[in-house]
C-alpha cells in the first residue's frame, strides 16, 4: 500500500520552462491537494479537488494549473516557471474525518 | 473564518523535560483537529486526532471548545521529537486549515 506518490522528488528549472508534478493515490480518497511549503510560511494550498472531475483554486494559484486525470491521479502544471515558485510541493489526500495523507515532496528550484 | 494559530515558531527543551505545543483555533462549528508532526526533509505523517484520543509517541491532545484550543503535550521530551509539528483544523465542507507550524527542538 503505496498511499500517495509523487514524481519528481527533486527538480531544477530554469525561468520560463514548464514541468508538470505528477501526484497518485491508491487509497481511493475522494478528494485531492497540492500544497506548497516555504519557510516562515508553513503549508499554503494552490489547488484541490474534492472529486474526480473537479478543481477548485486555494490559497495561492497564480502561475499554476492542475488536471484531475481520474480519481487516483492529480497533476499540478507550471506553464512558465519563475524563481518564486522555488517550493517543496506536497500532493496529498482525503477522506473525511481522517486526515489528510501526504506524500514525500517534491524540491523544485527555479534558476 | 476558519483560523488556526500556533504562537511558537521554534521551541526547545532539553531531553526529558515536559513539552507543549500550543495551538487554537476559530471556528463556530463542530471542530476535527490534527496534528501533523515533519520529520527533517520527509512527507507531513498524521500524529493524532481529537476524535480519537489516542496517545501516539507519547504525545496527547486534549480538544477545549472553550478556550478553542488543541495543545500538543509530553511529559518527557525525547531527541527523536525533534520535528515541525502543525495542527490542522478540519469543517464541515471545507478544505483543511493549517496552522503555520512550530519547530520542536530537543537539546541533549
Amino acid at each position: 500500500n503505496a498511499g500517495v506518490t509523487q514524481t519528481p522528488k527533486f527538480q531544477v528549472l530554469k525561468t520560463g520552462q514548464s514541468m508538470t508534478l505528477q501526484c497518485a493515490q491508491d487509497m481511493n480518497h475522494n478528494s485531492m491537494y497540492w500544497y506548497r511549503q516555504d519557510p516562515g510560511m508553513g503549508l499554503r494550498l494552490i489547488y484541490y479537488s474534492a472529486s474526480e472531475g473537479t478543481t477548485d483554486k486555494g490559497e495561492v494559484p497564480n502561475g499554476y494549473n492542475v488536471s484531475r486525470l481520474n480519481k487516483r491521479e492529480f497533476s499540478l502544471r507550471l506553464e512558465s516557471a519563475a524563481p518564486s515558485q522555488t517550493s517543496v510541493y506536497f500532493c496529498a489526500s482525503s477522506q473525511r474525518a481522517y486526515g489528510y495523507t501526504f506524500g514525500s515532496g517534491t524540491r523544485l528550484t527555479v534558476v | 473564518a476558519q483560523r488556526v494559530t500556533q504562537p511558537e515558531k521554534l521551541l526547545s527543551v532539553f531531553k526529558g523535560a515536559p513539552v507543549e505545543l500550543k495551538c487554537n483555533y476559530s471556528y463556530s462549528g463542530s471542530p476535527e483537529l490534527f496534528w501533523y508532526v515533519q520529520y527533517s526533509r520527509q512527507r507531513l505523517q498524521l500524529l493524532l486526532r481529537h476524535i480519537s484520543r489516542e496517545s501516539i509517541k507519547g504525545f496527547t491532545a486534549d480538544l477545549n471548545k472553550g478556550e478553542t484550543s488543541f495543545h500538543l503535550k509530553k511529559p518527557f521530551a525525547q531527541e527523536e521529537d525533534s520535528a515541525m509539528y502543525y495542527c490542522a483544523l478540519g469543517t464541515y465542507g471545507q478544505n483543511f486549515v493549517f496552522g503555520p507550524g512550530t519547530r520542536l527542538s530537543v537539546l541533549p
